[in-house]
């Protein structure tokens, strides 16, 4: 069965400093792997995804992640964190039986950023 | 449109009722899927419809829990004899999911539905 860790329920960091979220999977094969960010009082956002390739993904306000299989894991980075970065991140991880298999979320990480 | 859309925005319901919640995704998604959110917490997943596949309901709690979708388009989710543990925001998400490159494609989400069970 697949699942997905986020280990830290809450990251504190400055505003200016870099930043890491955690994950760890376990599926069995080559997972898919999600990103994304919850605002206050705002529906889930997609940040970015790691299919296949280059292990380290670009995504959206400046985010990245690097997938490392060996350590089964997708951690998100920033190498200067925001203020307006608060927010709930979430992991997802879908196992290789493609489309017909479903998505789950790790049990997210609030994430603040103080200035 | 232009997103997932869900309604009621919020619910409140007493202990015991039925309670159905609605879900249109964006035109075209062939997937859609349905989780649950506690307060402070991750995100549960309930249940999966692609296209004319047989949904993958082993996330549903309780056999008070069931969701239908007719081809591509609305989903309902119905809870029977709500709980007060049924309080939750639940959520609903779709994508596109056509060809071989579909199962990448990211979800979009709604904005949720807001149950609380008195």
């Amino acid at each position: 069965a697949q699942s997905v860790a986020q280990p830290e329920d809450q990251v504190n960091v400055a505003e200016g400093n870099p930043l890491t979220v955690k994950c760890t999977y376990s599926v069995s094969g080559n997972p898919y792997l999600f990103w994304y960010v919850q605002y206050p009082n705002r529906g889930l956002q997609f940040l970015l995804k790691y299919i296949t390739g280059d292990n380290l993904v670009k995504g959206s306000y400046g985010f990245e992640a690097e997938f490392n299989k060996s350590q089964t894991s997708f951690h998100l980075k920033k190498p200067s964190a925001l203020v307006s970065d608060s927010a709930l991140y979430f992991c997802a991880v879908r196992s290789p039986g493609g489309s017909a298999s479903k998505i789950i979320f790790g049990s997210g990480t609030r994430l603040s950023i103080r200035p | 449109g232009a997103g997932v859309s869900q309604s009621p925005s919020n619910k409140v319901t007493e202990k015991g009722k039925d309670v159905e919640l609605r879900c249109d995704p964006i035109s075209g998604h062939t997937a859609l899927y349905w989780y649950r959110q506690r307060l402070g917490q991750g995100l549960e997943f309930l249940i999966y419809f692609q296209g004319n596949s047989a949904p993958d309901k082993s996330g549903l709690p309780s056999d008070r829990f069931s969701a239908e979708r007719t081809g591509e388009s609305v989903s309902t989710l119905t809870i029977q004899r709500t709980q007060q543990e049924d309080s939750a925001v639940y959520l609903c998400a779709s994508s596109l999911i056509r060809g071989a490159g579909g199962a990448y494609n990211e979800q979009f989400f709604g904005p949720g539905t807001r149950l609380t069970v008195l």
